[in-house]
């Protein structure tokens, strides 16, 4: 089974510049969520979608951050403008029905894309 | 406001010695309690997890005590083994449907030694 799959893996840019990550989860699993990590912190949750409806997008910096999931598939998250302490890596991950999909529960991470902001 | 703490950064552990992973919570509407480990480069991976109807859930080598009294669960790894040297994040959330997101605390890293 393929994994979450996410792109580009790492990104620099300068401030006020736009970037956005792309990530695709694993076939079959309605919910997606995106992931803040600051280094020396624990992820941070940023939007949670249901399909193609966001469920919580509380902690997303709505004036920076946009995301989207068209068809209940496929994800972009985008930053514009960066600010410097948007470096972090971005976790996507997916499951198949919330916290309680399958036996145990779990969410499926993608290796992350790192952005490092100059 | 850090709800769930992990207040140790790092430990060190030999090769076939118990590792112990402590983790705090500060809020007790938590009832769902779940363990990541993440290697350098790559997304965390699920270890285990457990409701707050039980006080322990063991898998392999891996158990997990719930203390909700005090608010605190652990991770032992009985044998640690050199690949189990990692980050392991504890994580809680409010029930376990599909609304339910995951609070993460900041990490403790672990390596075992030969």
């Amino acid at each position: 089974e393929a994994g979450v799959a996410q792109s580009p893996r790492y990104k620099i840019i300068e401030k006020r510049q736009s970037v956005a990550f792309w990530c695709n989860p694993i076939s079959g699993h309605a919910t997606l969520y995106w992931y803040q990590q600051i280094l020396g912190q624990g992820p941070k949750l940023l939007i949670q979608f249901q399909n193609n409806g966001v469920v919580d997008d509380s902690q997303l910096p709505k004036d920076r951050f946009s995301a989207e999931r068209l068809k209940g598939v496929d994800s972009t998250l985008k930053i514009q403008p960066a600010k410097l302490e948007d470096s972090a890596v971005y976790l996507c991950a997916s499951s198949f029905r919330g916290l309680a999909g399958g036996n145990t529960g779990e969410l499926f991470f993608g290796e992350g894309s790192r952005l490092t902001v100059l | 406001d850090q709800q769930v703490k992990q207040n140790s950064p790092s430990l060190s552990v030999q090769e076939g010695r118990i590792s112990i992973l402590n983790c705090d919570y500060t809020n007790s509407m938590f009832d769902y309690f779940l363990w990541y480990k993440k290697y350098p480069a790559e997304g965390p991976t699920f270890l285990i997890s457990i409701s707050s109807i039980k006080d322990k859930n063991e898998d392999g080598r891996f158990t997990v005590f719930l203390n909700k009294s005090a608010k605190h669960l652990s991770l032992h790894i009985v044998p640690s083994q050199p690949g189990d040297s990692a980050v392991y994040f504890c994580a809680a959330s409010v029930g376990a449907g599909t609304a339910s997101k995951l609070t993460f605390g900041t990490g403790t890293r672990l390596q075992v030694t030969l």
